[in-house]
Order: structure tokens, then sequence, then C-alpha cells
């Protein structure tokens, strides 16, 4: 299946800092690139939506002043913790979407997950 | 009601024994079901989709039923490296094709 990175892989910080995450398909241009956040034993919560040379979509309840998402490439979309907080500690993951992929429209492949740590 | 619920778990069986987990979602316009697989501390990986004819992978084997809004998964023969938690996610309808998640449960294989 296809690649995707994701950079760096761990964060700690001190609060009131900003942190970038940066998602990468190795392999395919995607024109569409997801991301999640996961906290302990909770499910993924779909967090933005990133188009290619748009500006992202944000579920309700995620601000988007605070989770900045540049999506300046087909290959590459980044995601800005800006003035991170503890409560923003959590696992932040990205997928992209490969619409040549066997699903079709619908195959997401995803990142390896970035554990950020705000102290 | 939450949008993808599934059994709260964790199962804690031994090598071999057949397992099953349950998964109903709420929104009846959903269009596409799967399986994911996440081990501790990493992303999920697609285990399988789940179609309405049902389908089977070796040991594991998923079926869907649209009118009880109801999908499962059952791993026949459990290995050790079964040990994980399997994620029933959710496509709804609409232009960006959005994964919705449950909450997963956890599997613990036991020698």
């Amino acid at each position: 299946g296809a690649v995707v990175s994701q950079h760096p892989s761990r964060v700690i910080c001190k609060s009131g800092t900003s942190v970038k995450i940066e998602c990468r398909s190795l392999d395919f241009q995607a024109t569409t690139m997801f991301w999640y956040r996961q906290f302990p034993k909770q499910s993924l919560m779909l967090m933005a939506t990133s188009n290619e040379g748009s500006k992202a979509t944000y579920e309700q309840g995620v601000e988007k002043d605070k989770f900045l998402i540049n999506h300046a490439s087909l290959t590459l979309s980044t995601l800005t913790v800006t003035s991170a907080h503890p409560e923003d500690s959590s696992f932040y993951i990205c997928s992209a979407r490969d619409p040549s992929g066997s699903w079709g429209y619908n195959e997401q492949f995803f990142g390896p997950g970035t554990r950020l740590t705000v102290l | 009601r939450k949008e993808v619920e599934q059994d709260p778990g964790p199962f804690n069986v031994p090598e071999g024994a057949t397992v099953a987990f349950n998964c109903t979602y709420s929104n009846s316009a959903s269009q596409s079901f799967f399986w994911y697989r996440q081990d501790c501390r990493k992303e999920p990986k697609l285990l399988m989709s789940v179609y309405s004819s049902g389908n089977e992978d070796g040991r594991f084997t998923a079926q869907l039923n649209r009118a009880s809004q109801y999908i499962s998964l059952l791993i026949r023969d459990s290995k050790l490296s079964d040990s994980a938690t399997y994620l029933c996610v959710v496509n709804h309808s609409g232009g960006y094709s959005t994964l919705t998640f449950g909450k997963g449960t956890m599997l613990l294989v036991s020698p």
C-alpha cells in the first residue's frame, strides 16, 4: 500500500510554545489529507480535513486558530499547534487519501503518528 | 448515542480461542465499513473491509447487517500476535469521505 510519513514521531515541549507536525505522502499524490487526535483509551477523532491549495475544513469544537493546517503541495500537509498547553498533549495522526487506490475514492493511509507531550 | 459503538473490552482469551467483536453504528446513510487494528502507540492499520454479503480473510470473518446497523468481526484460532485493539470504522457519504472510528476493543491473547 501507499506510504505516509510523519515527522517528528515524538515531541516534548514547554507550555506556550508552538509545534509543527509534518505529514507526507511518499509515493502518491494526496489531494486530501486528514488530521486526527487520539487521547489515551479514546477513539481517533477527526480534527480537520485538508485539501491541497485551499483552506482546511475543521470539525466542530476544533479551534482553527489554534490548530493551523497548511496543505501547500500534493505530498505535504502540516499541522501547527500554536501556544500548546498540557491539555493538547495527545497522539496526532494524519492520513492521506489516494483516489487511485484499490478502495477507490475512499482509500486512506495513515501516518505513524506524532506523540505530543506539553509540560 | 455515539456514532460508532463497540464492546468496551478488554477481551482476554487463550491461544486458539475464537473471539467475536461487535459494533453498531447510528448513521443509516453510512456507506462503507471497515475493521482496523491498532497496536499500542501505533497508527491504525486496515485489517479488512466489510461487505454486505460478508467476507472472510483467513482466520478473520467480517459481517454486516445494514437493517440492524450492526457489524461483526470473528477471529478464529487466535494467535499471540492478534493482541491489539480492534477498531470498527464507518465511512459516511459526502465529498470528503470522512471516517468515524469506534473507541476500539482491546484483545489480549495469552499462551
